[in-house]
């Protein structure tokens, strides 16, 4: 069955610094891979995502995620935080359905 | 344009009254669409999707039921809450390669 972690519940990073958010996939071939972002409250909103081709994919607001098939990894980076990224954070995987990480809380400190 | 609107997005319901959180879509046909419920730390359990009139695909036994009477609405219901539905209720919409959209949610408090 395919599963999706996210290791990292909460992180914490200062306005300006760089920012990784790891996501680690189990599933039977190369599915659509996506990261999600949702403020408190609210839906969730497309960051992102990879189908095939260049594994750097660049998305909205800043951010980008490479693909690792060696790895089944899919992280999402930030070169430089803004308060306003601060939001939960979902990886997910799949085609027809797909499968959510439980999130990453990401906290912005000035 | 194509949207997606879910709604109410807030209820407070008694324990054992009956739900019903609708959603329906725009701008688009025979739609795929999806219930998720989302619990504190746990992600997004993906309950009902349906890639059709009347053709429903449940995930997760539980409390609760889908149903698509129209191409572009689709219905969550309970007949009777329980403590355990208390969450926060997303639509969503399968855009092909573009993902899902999601709808804004409704956040359910069973008391």
């Amino acid at each position: 069955a395919q599963s999706v972690t996210q290791p990292d519940i909460h992180i914490t990073v200062s306005e300006g610094a760089s920012l990784e958010l790891r996501c680690n996939y189990s599933y039977g071939a190369t599915p659509y891979l996506f990261w999600y972002v949702q403020s408190p409250g609210q839906g969730l909103q497309l960051l992102l995502k990879y189908f095939s081709g260049d594994t750097l994919v660049q998305g909205i607001k800043g951010f980008e995620a490479e693909f690792k098939r060696s790895q089944s990894s899919f992280n999402l980076r930030k070169p430089s935080v803004h308060w306003s990224d601060a939001a939960e954070y979902f990886c997910a995987v799949g085609y027809e359905v797909l499968t959510f990480g439980t999130g990453t809380r990401l906290t912005i400190i000035p | 344009s194509q949207t997606i609107h879910q709604w109410p997005a807030t209820l407070v319901q008694p324990v054992g009254s009956p739900l019903s959180l609708e959603c329906t879509v725009e701008g688009t046909s025979n739609p795929n669409l999806y219930w998720y419920r989302q619990a504190a730390g746990r992600g997004l359990q993906l309950l009902f999707y349906s890639v059709g009139i009347g053709q429903i695909s449940s995930e997760v036994p539980q409390n609760l039921s889908a149903s698509r009477p129209q191409d572009r609405q689709f219905i969550l219901s309970s007949k009777k809450l329980l403590l355990s539905d208390s969450g926060f209720y997303l639509c969503a919409w399968l855009r092909g390669q573009y993902g899902y959209t999601f709808g804004s949610g409704t956040r359910l408090t069973v008391v």
